[in-house]
């Protein structure tokens, strides 16, 4: 692995059904991130981590579950989707949380929910 | 309420130069990130400024004006490679990025 890895690359999902999108990188980054980008919009923050074993609400959190028990793993969990949440999801990560810190971004996970 | 502002389209020539611009409101500042994302990909960093200039790397260039909310990206000698999207984010009070929507830069030979 190098980098940040995303699975599944793509996912068609029926409503109300439970989904988790998976992430994982291999840096020893301590900050994490999940966002979604939609069509006309920019990157929205979903939930974020500072560093193992906190997590933190983004933007758009409703709807969205996230853990974050060692360094390298922070999946993102769709407790019973709805077609609103169709979009392409994007898990990031970056070496501190604080200033000047570029986050390095994984492949993304396009789902759609119908 | 925070928001970032940049065109949505651009259009320049192979060779040319172009300049995409940003405007941004941010509930604190804490820089200015630029990222280039190609259609169907991730984004990947282009620069960050947090103090006022002019920041050049290679044919990219980045300027920031902290008293107008302003910022640049300045790209030379375009080459078809660079037809992408360009995603201006600024970093908050809480060290978050707050994102635009982003300038889809379509180069024409």
């Amino acid at each position: 692995i190098a980098g940040i890895t995303q699975a599944p690359t793509s996912q068609i999902l029926a409503a109300g059904r439970r989904m988790t999108l998976r992430c994982t990188q291999d840096m020893r980054h301590n900050a994490m991130y999940w966002y979604r980008q939609d069509l006309g919009l920019g990157l929205r923050l979903i939930h974020y981590s500072n560093t193992a074993g906190t997590t933190g609400k983004g933007e758009v959190p409703d709807g969205y579950s996230v853990s974050r028990a060692n360094t390298d793993d922070f999946p993102l969990t769709l407790a019973s989707a709805v077609p609103s949440q169709t979009s392409v999801y994007f898990c990031a990560s970056s070496a501190g949380s604080g200033s000047a810190n570029e986050q390095f971004f994984g492949p993304g996970t396009r789902l759609t929910v119908l | 309420g925070q928001n970032i502002d940049q065109p949505t389209e651009m259009t320049a020539t192979e060779g040319a130069i172009v300049q995409i611009n940003c405007t941004y409101q941010t509930s604190g500042f804490n820089g200015l990130f630029w990222y280039q994302q190609h259609a169907g990909e991730a984004p990947t960093f282009l620069s960050y400024n947090v103090l006022d200039g002019l920041e050049e790397k290679g044919r990219f260039s980045s300027f920031l004006s902290r008293s107008k909310g302003y910022s640049y990206l300045l790209l030379k000698e375009l080459q078809m490679k660079d037809s992408a999207s360009y995603l201006c984010a600024g970093m908050d009070s809480n060290y978050q990025l707050i994102w635009g929507a982003g300038t889809k830069l379509i180069i024409k030979p």
